[in-house]
């Protein structure tokens, strides 16, 4: 089956910076590629999410970007503010099939 | 227009008591996704059920079952309770394509 691999597992970032988290998929097959944050006590949101048949994607600060032969995705999210603390969770899976896999989380905290 | 909606929002239950869990969709969605959230494994898929047929299945015992309901609610049960299933239960509900929206979750503890 489907695994998902995400890199770094905790990342600290100055306010204002830029923050990278990376993910790695092993199913060439999958083509659906999600990204969820998650605050505190609160419900995994969806921020972004990117289909194989495009390699970027960007909605204001956030945008994530996908390799497809070397089976990896990013999330980038630039000018980071407090509220973008939180835990975030890339996914994979094949569009239609609503089985997601998801990475282990990276716990993004920015430092005011 | 309504979120996901899931009760209950806590439940403590016994080892080897059973529990069942309620979701409601997003309205027009046909899609049920359930996904069990630990600290130890993180977010792994239990089942989903599109128009009231499960379509996929994790890798889970079978104590862990479901159904979907013809106005797209579903709900989720577990019998047995092992103190292992304590747990934040989520699910997820979409058109069948993509674009999954999680409730809140009900947080299950079993003592």
């Amino acid at each position: 089956g489907e695994n998902v691999e995400q890199h770094p597992s905790t990342l600290s970032v100055q306010e204002g910076d830029s923050a990278v988290i990376k993910c790695t998929y092993s199913d060439s097959a999958s083509n659906y590629f999600p990204w969820y944050k998650q605050e505190l006590g609160k419900r995994p949101q969806l921020i972004i999410d990117i289909r194989s048949n495009v390699g970027e994607k960007k909605d204001q600060r956030i945008a994530v970007t996908l390799n497809k032969t070397a089976k990896h995705f990013s999330l980038h999210i630039t000018e980071t503010q407090p509220e973008d603390s939180a835990v975030y969770f890339c996914a994979a899976s094949k569009f239609g099939n609503e089985k997601l896999t998801f990475g282990t989380g990276t716990r993004l905290t920015i430092i005011p | 227009k309504a979120g996901v909606t899931q009760t209950p929002r806590y439940l403590i239950k016994t080892r080897g008591q059973q529990v069942t869990l309620s979701c409601s969709p997003i309205s027009g969605h046909r899609s049920v996704s359930w996904y069990q959230q630990t600290p130890g494994q993180g977010l792994q898929f239990l089942f989903e059920y599109f128009s009231e047929t499960q379509r996929n299945k994790g890798n889970f015992p079978g104590r862990f079952s479901g159904r979907q309901f013809s106005n797209s609610r579903s709900e989720m049960n577990v019998s047995t309770l092992e103190l292992g299933d304590s747990a934040l239960y989520l699910c997820a509900s979409s058109f069948g394509e993509g674009e999954a929206f999680f409730g809140q979750g009900t947080r299950l503890t079993v003592v």
